[in-house]
């Protein structure tokens, strides 16, 4: 079945730098790549999501980048505020056959240090 | 559209009980998930339905576990002779199948389960 590894499982940057998380599926037919955000104590929220018809997607300071040949998927996040601080999941998905569940990462802690 | 709501917010049972969680969707959405979630880790795909039907379940979710969407609408998961390792979050979300794609996943507030 799908596997979705994630790494880094954390990650600690300054305030106004980078972040980078990277993801690798396993099945070839996945071809929806959401990521999600979880605050403490909260559910998780789509922030980004790419269909593989595409190579990158951006979204204000968010941006998604998929390399289909070699099964990874990326999530960027520029000029990193405070607010940012959450755990990321990356996750894929067939998306349109009847076998469409969606198969989370184990997350990214992502925190920003003042 | 009130979001994805979920009862209880939280359940505390002895081991060995049977416990009954509830999951009402997004009114317009077809597809129902249900996911369990352990500290640390991602969410764990338990089982989804579209409308009344249950398209798959987990190889890993033991015949303890039964989920069910009688009119399409909301949903139970019901836990049978529950363990301690059974206690973690147990996230519902739902989503739209309208044509070919199918919308993002919407997430409810979960129930976390405490089983002693």
């Amino acid at each position: 079945g799908e596997n979705v590894e994630q790494h880094p499982s954390t990650l600690s940057v300054q305030e106004g730098d980078s972040a980078v998380i990277k993801c690798t599926y396993s099945d070839s037919a996945s071809n929806y790549f959401p990521w999600y955000k979880q605050e403490l104590g909260k559910r998780p929220q789509l922030i980004i999501d790419i269909r593989s018809n595409v190579g990158e997607k951006k979204d204000q300071r968010i941006a998604v980048t998929l390399n289909k040949t070699a099964k990874h998927f990326s999530l960027h996040i520029t000029e990193t505020q405070p607010e940012d601080s959450a755990v990321y999941f990356c996750a894929a998905s067939k998306g349109v056959s009847s076998a469409s569940k969606i198969i989370f990462g184990s997350g990214t802690r992502l925190s920003i240090r003042p | 559209d009130t979001g994805v709501s979920q009862d209880p917010r939280h359940k505390i049972t002895k081991r060995g009980q049977n416990v009954t969680f509830r999951c009402d969707p997004i009114s317009e959405h077809n597809r129902l998930y249900w996911y369990r979630q352990t500290l640390g880790q991602g969410p764990e795909f338990l089982t989804y339905f579209q409308n009344e039907a249950q398209l798959e379940k987990s190889r890993l979710l033991s015949d303890r576990f039964s989920a069910e969407r009688p009119k399409g609408s909301f949903s139970t998961l019901e836990i049978q002779r529950t363990e301690q390792g059974d206690s973690a979050m147990y996230l519902c979300a739902s989503s739209l199948l309208s044509g070919v794609y199918n919308s993002p996943l919407h997430f409810g507030n979960g129930t976390r389960l405490t089983v002693t």
